[in-house]
């Protein structure tokens, strides 16, 4: 299986920052990845897939890169709305496995 | 509005049965994959299975293999997680995602989306 290990674990930042949470795959994936965002109490959303295509509706404010091994999804200038838990998660090969997750918190 | 709506979450002892449904709607059902993906509590993500729009290829977590069935009705435009022998471990909220993708250049992207609400399955004495 392919282990996805997301870093930091948690992170807290002020509204306006610009936040960059790193996805490692324990192998060549490709393009394979996407992210979503969680809130407490909430389903999974998606925001990015193909490790860069921004999903229909979502703010331009997230954007995501990287191929391979290495991703990162950004957020430029954060909002309030913003302040959840975010997902990695490789499609390139069954089990699709997912990241620990990345807490992001209000500073 | 696509939508996907479950059900049939609950309390069940240990080595007991449970069947989950997702109804969906909005969208053509019979012609997506389909996933159910759990997250015990305070925890992250876990893929369990997903099913292929005909029903003829199913694939699974090994942790669940032998002991969990995805299935569907396509006339109803619903899902199905039958989960039997239930752990501990099995405890969780279960969403069921539609497999959304596109193929390019001879590579097939997939992602889940949208997610249903969720059901909770506790597994007590």
């Amino acid at each position: 299986d392919i282990q996805m290990t997301q870093s930091p674990s948690s992170l807290s930042a002020s509204v306006g920052d610009k936040v960059t949470i790193t996805c490692r795959a324990s192998q060549s994936i490709g393009s394979f990845l996407n992210w979503y965002q969680q809130k407490p109490g909430k389903a999974p959303k998606l925001l990015i897939y193909a490790a860069s295509s921004l999903q229909s509706g979502v703010p331009s404010r997230f954007s995501g890169s990287g191929s391979g091994t290495d991703f990162t999804l950004t957020i430029s200038s954060l909002r309030p709305e913003d302040f959840a838990t975010f997902y990695c998660q490789q499609s390139y090969s069954t089990p699709k496995t997912f990241g620990q997750g990345t807490k992001l918190e209000i500073k | 509005e696509v939508q996907l709506v479950e059900s049939g979450g609950g309390l069940v002892q240990p080595g007991g049965s449970l069947r989950l449904s997702c109804a969906a709607s909005g969208f053509t059902f019979s012609s997506n994959w389909m996933s159910w993906v759990r997250q015990a509590p305070g925890e992250g993500l876990e893929w369990v299975a997903n099913i292929k729009p005909d029903g003829s290829d199913k694939y699974y977590v090994d942790s669940v293999k032998g002991r969990f069935t995805i299935s569907r009705d396509n006339a109803k435009n619903s899902l199905y997680l039958q989960m039997n022998s239930l752990r501990a471990e099995d405890t969780a909220v279960y969403y069921c995602a539609r497999d959304l993708g596109y193929c390019s250049g001879g590579n097939c992207y997939n992602w889940f989306d949208p997610w249903g609400q969720g059901t909770l399955v506790t597994v007590s004495s």
